[in-house]
C-alpha cells in the first residue's frame, strides 16, 4: 500500500531535549516536505527536498533541521525544542511539485 | 512566499445542498490544488488544476480557475455528511514550494 509513515504520532517532551520525527515513503518519490499546522494559520512549509542530498528552506525553517540521505526517508530534527514549536506536523511526498502530494497522518508535538 | 486565502472560513449546509468555497492568491502560479482534511488527519488530494485550465471535474467536485482574477473555486454538489471536513487550496508558485491557505471548514448537517 502506498503510504507516508510518520513516527511518533504523539510526543510530549520538554524544552531543550533534542528530538527527531521520522518520515518514510514507499512510492519512490523525489519530492518530500515538512509542514506545521497551527490553528488559523493553515499549513506552513518548514523544509523541502527535491531529491537525495538536496534540501532547502520553506517559509518557517527556524529551529528545525532536515536531512535526505536516502530517497525514502526525510527526518525532521528539533535540536533544542521550544514551546513555540508545539504544533501538528505533516510530512508529504510526490514525484514532482506539480503532482498531488501524499500526506502522512501527522505528528502532534507538545513542548513543555 | 504567497499564501492562498480561502473564503468563507466556515460553512454550514444541509445534506443534499451544494457547497462553494473560494481561494484567492497573489502572484502567478503553475497550478492550484485542493485538499481535504478530516479532523486533524493528514490531507487528502482532491483536484489539481493547471494555470492553462479553466475548469475540472471529479465526481461531485468542480473546480474553476480564473488566472485574471487570481482566484479559484471548489464546488461540492449534493453534499453528504461524509463531506464534513476542512478544505484547503495550495498554490505552486514557481519557487518549488506549495503554499497553503488557512482553509474552509465545512459542516454538513443531516
Amino acid at each position: 500500500e502506498a503510504q507516508v509513515t510518520q513516527n511518533p504520532r504523539y510526543l510530549i517532551t520538554v524544552t531543550g531535549k533534542k528530538l527527531t520525527v521520522t518520515c518514510s515513503q514507499n512510492m519512490n518519490h523525489e519530492y518530500m516536505s515538512w509542514y506545521r499546522q497551527d490553528p488559523g494559520l493553515g499549513l506552513r512549509q518548514i523544509y523541502y527536498s527535491m531529491n537525495v542530498e538536496v534540501t532547502d528552506k520553506g517559509d518557517v525553517p527556524e529551529g528545525y533541521k532536515v536531512s535526505r540521505k536516502e530517497k525514502r526517508n526525510f527526518p525532521l530534527i528539533l535540536e533544542s525544542p521550544s514551546p513555540n514549536q508545539t504544533s501538528l506536523y505533516f510530512c508529504a511526498s510526490s514525484h514532482r511539485l506539480d503532482q498531488p502530494q501524499h500526506f502522512g497522518d501527522g505528528t502532534r508535538l507538545s513542548i513543555l | 512566499s504567497q499564501q492562498g486565502e480561502e473564503d468563507p472560513q466556515a460553512l454550514s449546509i444541509q445534506e443534499g445542498e451544494n457547497a462553494t468555497m473560494n481561494c484567492s492568491y497573489k502572484t502567478s502560479i503553475n497550478n492550484l490544488q485542493w485538499y481535504r482534511q478530516n479532523s486533524g488527519r493528514g490531507l487528502v488530494h482532491l483536484i489539481l488544476i493547471r494555470s492553462n485550465e479553466r475548469e475540472k471535474h471529479s465526481g461531485r467536485l468542480r473546480v474553476t480557475l480564473d488566472t485574471s482574477k487570481k482566484s479559484s473555486s471548489l464546488l461540492i454538489t449534493a453534499s453528504r455528511a461524509a463531506d464534513t471536513a476542512s478544505y484547503f487550496c495550495a498554490t505552486d508558485d514557481h519557487d518549488y514550494k506549495l503554499s497553503f491557505g488557512a482553509g474552509t471548514t465545512v459542516t454538513v448537517r443531516a
